[in-house]
């Protein structure tokens, strides 16, 4: 059974561009959760997505979006970004036990 | 502001020896309970889940829930080398949809042979 696979694996960015993230769930997996960490804030909760709709949000800007696509494919876009927004980006994927399964991530670094 | 917390250790274990890590969360209708593993470098690796008091046993692995405390352990036994690793406390409140998880800032376990 495939897991999680987000892609890209590893980008570099400069401030003011944006970028977007791509995320593909483990099959039969319609709820899809981006995370982001960093050294010094731990992981934090962006967004879930389920059934196309948007479930629940962090505490985040509104340059961190995301939107999920029918085949439970998801997506995630940070705009005009930050140096701060250098961070392993993580998807996530779960049934309704709650058990969630991360893909390897995805590395930005914000020059 | 809904809060996790655990040891930032690192908690140093000789091998073979039982490694305990403690976690405490601050939301008291919190339903469902994870430990996940991190490898330097790795995403989590989900390793065990625990939704009601009392104790898990899975292999080596056994997590312990206290909700009337606000408590969930783990502990590790006869450790290994490749137990070495941090061990993130992840807690779900049950109200807002099962893909929105609250970490601690994790647990890091050195195991020494």
């Amino acid at each position: 059974k495939a897991g999680v696979t987000q892609t890209p694996r590893y980008l570099i960015k400069t401030r003011g561009q944006q970028v977007t993230l791509s995320c593909s769930p483990i099959s039969g997996h319609r709820s899809v959760s981006w995370y982001q960490q960093t050294p010094g804030q731990g992981l934090q909760f962006l967004f879930e997505y389920f059934s196309e709709t948007q479930r629940n949000k962090g505490n985040f800007p509104g340059r961190f979006s995301g939107r999920q696509f029918s085949n439970s494919r998801s997506e995630m876009n940070v705009s005009t970004l930050e140096l701060g927004d250098s961070a392993l980006y993580l998807c996530a994927t779960g049934l309704s036990t709650g058990e969630l399964f991360f893909g390897e991530g995805s590395r930005l670094t914000v020059l | 502001q809904k809060e996790v917390e655990q040891n930032s250790g690192p908690l140093s274990v000789p091998e073979g020896a039982i490694a305990s890590l403690n976690c405490t969360y601050s939301d008291r209708g919190s339903q469902s309970f994870f430990w996940y593993r991190q490898y330097s470098g790795k995403s989590p690796e989900l390793i065990m889940s625990i939704y009601s008091n009392g104790d898990k046993e899975d292999g080596r692995f056994t997590a312990q829930l206290n909700k009337a405390s606000q408590y969930v352990s783990l502990l590790i036994r006869d450790s290994q080398p490749s137990d070495s690793a941090t061990y993130l406390c992840a807690v779900n409140s049950g109200v807002e949809g099962w893909g929105k998880l609250q970490f601690g800032a994790g647990t890091q376990v050195v195991v020494t042979p």
